[in-house]
């Protein structure tokens, strides 16, 4: 499965100001996807990034809160901008795993960025 | 909308005992993932499970897909400390790419 490097781990912000988030994996991958976990809870889309378009983006979650780029097929970032304390939260990255075999399907997760909007 | 009902949502447990967490919908899944995270990292795949009835064992983990491929469960036999974490069931919907995450249960295993 793919190895996902996630930067950074944790950072502590300004409310107003914006954070930027960057996610390499170490192979070639057609979508990245962006969640956002809040402590001990479970995981919320954000949006789907795909390399060479504009991402999807997900009921709640709009495109000048969250801009998303994506330059190549093992990059991806994330911004949140305009940060409140609501904010504060886990962001993780992921990718899919596509085994030939269905019984292997899975996701591949980057180790979050965790976020504290002061 | 899809949504997948975890329980319980936290549970804490003795070393030795044996515990399940139930993972539950409304809809059919393609296949379900069952994943695990630990404090400051991402979820990690344990397993995913993709034919009705399926049962798949992972050490003292076993698994099982409903029949109707609708809920699942996750057995732990005789806990360590080691399985603490936050537990993740992920259903895969019918028919698309997109993936629908329970709310988790977090088990304390004690000492």
């Amino acid at each position: 499965s793919a190895v996902i490097s996630q930067k950074p781990s944790r950072d502590i912000c300004q409310r107003g100001t914006s954070l930027t988030i960057q996610c390499q994996v170490d192979s070639q991958v057609t979508m990245m996807f962006w969640y956002r976990q809040q402590p001990g809870q479970s995981l919320t889309l954000i949006a789907t990034a795909n390399q060479g378009s504009e991402a999807t983006y997900e009921s709640g979650f709009v495109i000048d809160k969250f801009p998303i780029s994506r330059p190549n097929l093992t990059f991806s970032t994330l911004t949140v901008s305009n940060m409140s304390p609501e904010d504060s939260s886990i962001y993780l990255c992921s990718v899919e795993d596509l085994p030939s075999i269905r019984a292997n399907y899975g996701y591949t997760f980057g180790s979050g960025t965790r976020l504290t909007v002061v | 909308t899809q949504l997948l009902e975890q329980s319980p949502q936290f549970l804490s447990i003795q070393e030795g005992e044996n515990l399940t967490v139930y993972c539950n919908s409304s809809s059919v899944f393609s296949s379900l993932q069952w994943y695990r995270q630990e404090p400051g990292e991402g979820p990690v795949l344990l397993v995913t499970v993709v034919t009705g009835g399926e049962v798949k064992k992972l050490k003292r983990l076993t698994f099982q897909f409903g029949d109707a491929r609708k809920d699942s469960s996750l057995h732990i036999t005789a806990a360590q400390p080691g399985d603490t974490g936050l537990y993740l069931c992920a259903g895969a919907q019918a028919g698309g790419f997109k993936t629908i995450f329970g709310a988790g249960t977090r088990l304390f295993v004690k000492a």
